[in-house]
């Protein structure tokens, strides 16, 4: 079944600077979703971007898609220490209801 | 504020005994779901309700149930934990059943097998 792989599987990076996580998938998809998780929390819903667009801006997060490549990255500006978490992507896999989310991405911001 | 809440945020249990985990939403949201989550693993959906119809994924053991009483809740019962089950336990609502549906998650419970 489908399943996001994210990429890297951990990224370090100092207050400030950006930070980029990628995202490849196997099927076509209706939609991709993604989410953070703080540790030990639940899952929260950051951006949704559908099969029809490429691109989508929330703050300081920029979600591109690639549906030729089967990709998605996730750009989070001038990163602060509040932004340590681990990212999730959720492609659809074209079904209906599920979400398959993969093992995500760990980020660290140092301050 | 709306939410999904989650109880209790940590249960230990012993191996064989069994253990319920509740999830309530202020929401309204007609679609309930339960997904397991093990350590730096993905979340891993067991099942979902919408409203009062079930849905089993395919590969759920059936150690795993759920209880759906009513739009508010929604349980998670392990009938015989094994050491394998520890896990987090996260419970997301959303509005419909639709891959374009934000889904909205509680803060998990983490189980512990003995």
């Amino acid at each position: 079944s489908q399943q996001g792989e994210e990429d890297p599987q951990a990224l370090s990076i100092q207050e400030g600077e950006n930070a980029t996580m990628n995202c490849s998938y196997k099927t076509s998809i209706n939609n991709l979703q993604w989410y953070r998780q703080n540790s030990g929390r639940g899952l929260v819903h950051l951006i949704l971007i559908r099969s029809n667009e490429r691109e989508k801006h929330s703050g300081r997060l920029r979600v591109t898609l690639d549906t030729s490549k089967k990709s998605s990255s996730l750009l989070i500006t001038a990163s602060r220490a509040a932004d340590t978490a681990s990212y999730f992507c959720a492609p659809d896999g074209g079904s209906n209801y599920k979400l398959t989310f993969g093992k995500g991405t760990l980020l660290t911001v140092n301050p | 504020d709306a939410m999904v809440i989650q109880n209790p945020r940590y249960q230990v249990t012993q191996f064989g005994k069994p253990v319920t985990l509740s999830c309530s939403q202020t929401l309204n949201h007609n679609v309930m779901y339960w997904y397991q989550q093990k350590s730096s693993q993905a979340p891993k959906l067991l099942f979902h309700y919408y409203d009062k119809d079930f849905n089993n994924e395919a590969d759920t053991p059936d150690n795993f149930q759920s209880r759906r009483p009513n739009t508010s809740f929604c349980f998670l019962d392990i009938r015989s934990p094994g050491l394998g089950d520890a896990a987090m336990y996260l419970c997301a609502t959303s509005r419909a059943v639709s891959s374009s549906d934000e889904q909205f998650f509680g803060p998990g419970t983490r189980l512990t097998v003995l």
